[in-house]
């Protein structure tokens, strides 16, 4: 059974700081992993990473894969309030006829004054 | 571009009542999927189907069952609900090749009293 752990589940910080969200997982046949942020609607996308050592970045987030340790993190820089929501890591496989991705049970973020 | 329309947005059953959720996706993608949310559980897949005439069970099919009559539509159907389908159900589509990540709708608010 494939498998996404994402840890924290919860974090409070202060605006300005610095945090890493981090997703470990156990699947077969690995296609990528994707980063999702989940406010009060749908899933919005983040990044998609393939590649072991590959940093993504976009403005203040950045990402990397590691595919030998099967982990991920995503980092957020001088966080703002704005940040505040669920940030949910998924990994796609392939089952021969189709890409399936499973997702973490999240990590939400609050990001204080 | 719509992206992925779901219909309808909010909806009431009482138990034992039957309703088809439906979903349409305009990207032109071959594989779709059906996800609930609950509070804790990040969202969990239910069906997907990669092309049309094709499903296949997710990790939470029971209770549920899934049409794809085209490329476009694929419906979610509760043929009898209870109340722990009250949820959030999520439809998504994905384009196979290309590396694109999985476009969702805004989602369906379920409650089964």
């Amino acid at each position: 059974e494939d498998k996404v752990v994402q840890s924290p589940l919860s974090l409070v910080v202060h605006e300005g700081d610095t945090v890493t969200l981090n997703c470990s997982y156990e699947v077969t046949n690995f296609r990528s992993l994707l980063w999702y942020k989940q406010e009060k609607k749908a899933p919005t996308f983040l990044f998609m990473l393939t590649s072991s050592g590959i940093e993504k970045k976009s403005g203040r987030l950045s990402s990397i894969l590691d595919k030998k340790e099967l982990f991920s993190i995503l980092n957020i820089t001088a966080t703002q309030t704005g940040d505040s929501a669920v940030y949910l890591c998924a990994v796609g496989v392939y089952t021969g006829t189709a890409s399936k991705l499973t997702f973490g049970t999240g990590t939400r973020l609050q990001v204080t004054l | 571009n719509a992206g992925v329309t779901q219909t309808p947005k909010f909806q009431v059953l009482k138990t034992g009542q039957s309703m088809t959720l439906q979903c349409a996706q305009d990207m032109n993608h071959n594989s779709m999927y059906w996800y609930r949310q609950d509070p804790g559980m990040g969202l969990r897949l239910i069906y997907y189907s990669a092309s049309e005439g094709t499903t296949d069970k997710g990790e939470v099919p029971n209770g549920y069952n899934v049409s794809r009559l085209n490329k476009r539509e694929f419906s979610l159907r509760l043929e009898s609900a209870a109340p722990s389908q009250t949820s959030v159900y999520f439809c998504a589509s994905y384009r196979e090749a290309g590396g694109s990540p999985l476009h969702f709708g805004n989602g369906t608010r379920l409650t089964v009293t």
